[in-house]
């Protein structure tokens, strides 16, 4: 099975910072890599697919990047409803992997 | 509105069995895949089972395989999970979750039926 790592598992901002959460897999997943947020009491809503897709309605201050092993979620200028937990996913082969998480707190 | 709805969740004694209901809406539910995840309490999320458009291919998780059965019904634009043999480590939030198709990733969720397991 491929491991995913996030990192860190939490972390507290402000409004208006610049956030990155790291990704890492055991073995390759070329580009095979999406990040969903979850609110609290929430379902998981997806935010980037294949690395660096927007998912259509998600606002521009979301990003990523990478490739491989290596994947960076980036949100450009905090906003509150930004408070969540993220997960990155690899879709490159079964059984589909989660990463543990990454809460961002105020 | 596109959603999907799961019902079927609820208290169970270890060793009972469970199943749970997708039903779809507002869209094709016969040309996407479907998996199941799910979340137990104040943890992360677990992919535990996909199944194809037509059914002929069902994977699962190691930790459900042999006692969850992944199934569906076009016809009545549903999305079941038979769960046999449960355990304590099976409570759970359980969500329905949409394939997008060749790309892989979960374009769209339920809001997610939870499981207890407890004596």
């Amino acid at each position: 099975d491929i491991q995913m790592t996030q990192s860190p598992s939490s972390l507290s901002a402000s409004v208006g910072d610049r956030v990155t959460i790291s990704c890492r897999a055991s073995q390759s997943v070329s580009t095979y890599l999406n990040w969903y947020q979850q609110r609290p009491g929430k379902a998981p809503k997806l935010l980037i697919y294949t690395t660096s897709n927007l998912q259509t309605g998600v606002p521009s201050r979301f990003s990523g990047s990478g490739s491989g092993t290596g994947f960076t979620l980036t949100i450009s200028g905090l906003q509150p409803e930004d408070f969540a937990t993220y997960y990155c996913q690899q879709s490159f082969n079964y059984p589909r992997t989660f990463g543990q998480g990454t809460t961002v707190e105020i | 509105e596109v959603q999907l709805v799961e019902s079927g969740g609820g208290s169970v004694q270890p060793g009972g069995s469970l199943r749970l209901s997708c039903r779809v809406s507002e869209f094709i539910f016969s040309s996407y895949q479907m998996n199941w995840v799910r979340q137990a309490p104040g943890k992360g999320l677990e992919w535990i089972s996909y199944i194809s458009r037509t059914g002929e291919i069902i994977k699962y998780a190691d930790s459900v395989r042999g006692r969850f059965a992944i199934s569906r019904d076009n016809a009545k634009d549903s999305l079941y999970l038979e769960m046999n043999s449960l355990r304590d480590e099976d409570t759970a939030v359980y969500y329905c979750v949409r394939d997008s198709g060749l790309l892989a990733y979960f374009d769209l969720w339920g809001r997610g039926t939870l499981v207890t397991v407890s004596s």
